[in-house]
């Protein structure tokens, strides 16, 4: 079965220190792997993807994120905070075999605070 | 590039009653999902579209619930005799067909059963 972990429901971070959001994954065949951010009352904004090759992925507002096969992570990091970050935080996985091939599931989200 | 557009943002509406929602995805994607997000949980997969037809469709999506997209451009989506547990928000998203491809998600439509 596919499932997404996401083992923090919050993460606080002080302003300019790095962060880490941390996501786990489980799928039958070969994932592809998203982060996505949801800002209060708004739809999910697309971050990174990692599909295949390096496993250092770098995405949008200076995100990037460190796929680990053995693991089967994918940590969504930034070198340096801010508070305009504090957002809400959604991995999500595409397993490429099976049924499902066209549906993306999701973690629960981990809420990020950056305080000043 | 416009962006994925729901219709309406919020509905509130009384149990048993039927509603519909809307969704206009980015022209050019083919592809064009429907979500449900409920508070303190990620989306969850309700059914997807490759142009007109329906591809998937989860069990969450009861016999009460209904997806269209006729045209293969905007798509609807019908809840029949609504029942307080469908109060959420429902996600529209489209992409293109590559299965490397990120979905775009629009603002929802926050659905209050009272």
């Amino acid at each position: 079965a596919q499932s997404v972990a996401q083992p923090e429901d919050q993460v606080n971070v002080a302003e300019g220190n790095p962060l880490t959001v941390k996501c786990t994954y489980s799928v039958s065949g070969n994932p592809y792997l998203f982060w996505y951010v949801q800002y209060p009352n708004r739809g999910l904004q697309f971050l990174l993807k990692y599909i295949t090759g390096d496993n250092l992925v770098k995405g949008s507002y200076g995100f990037e994120a460190e796929f680990n096969k053995s693991q089967t992570s994918f940590h969504l990091k930034k070198p340096s905070a801010l508070v305009s970050d504090s957002a809400l935080y959604f991995c999500a996985v595409r397993d490429l075999e099976g049924s499902t091939l066209g549906r993306l599931y999701f973690g629960r989200g981990t809420q990020l605070t950056v305080w000043p | 590039d416009t962006g994925v557009s729901q219709d309406p943002r919020h509905k509130i509406t009384k149990r048993g009653q039927n509603v519909t929602f809307r969704c206009d995805p980015i022209s050019e994607h083919n592809r064009l999902y429907w979500y449900r997000q409920t508070l303190g949980q990620g989306p969850e997969f309700l059914t997807y579209f490759q142009n007109e037809a329906q591809l998937e469709k989860s069990r969450l999506l009861s016999d009460r619930f209904s997806a269209e997209r006729p045209k293969g451009s905007f798509s609807t989506l019908e809840i029949q005799r609504t029942e307080q547990g469908d109060s959420a928000m429902y996600l529209c998203a489209s992409s293109l067909e590559a299965v490397n491809s990120p979905l775009h998600f629009g603002n929802g439509t926050r659905l209050t059963v009272t």
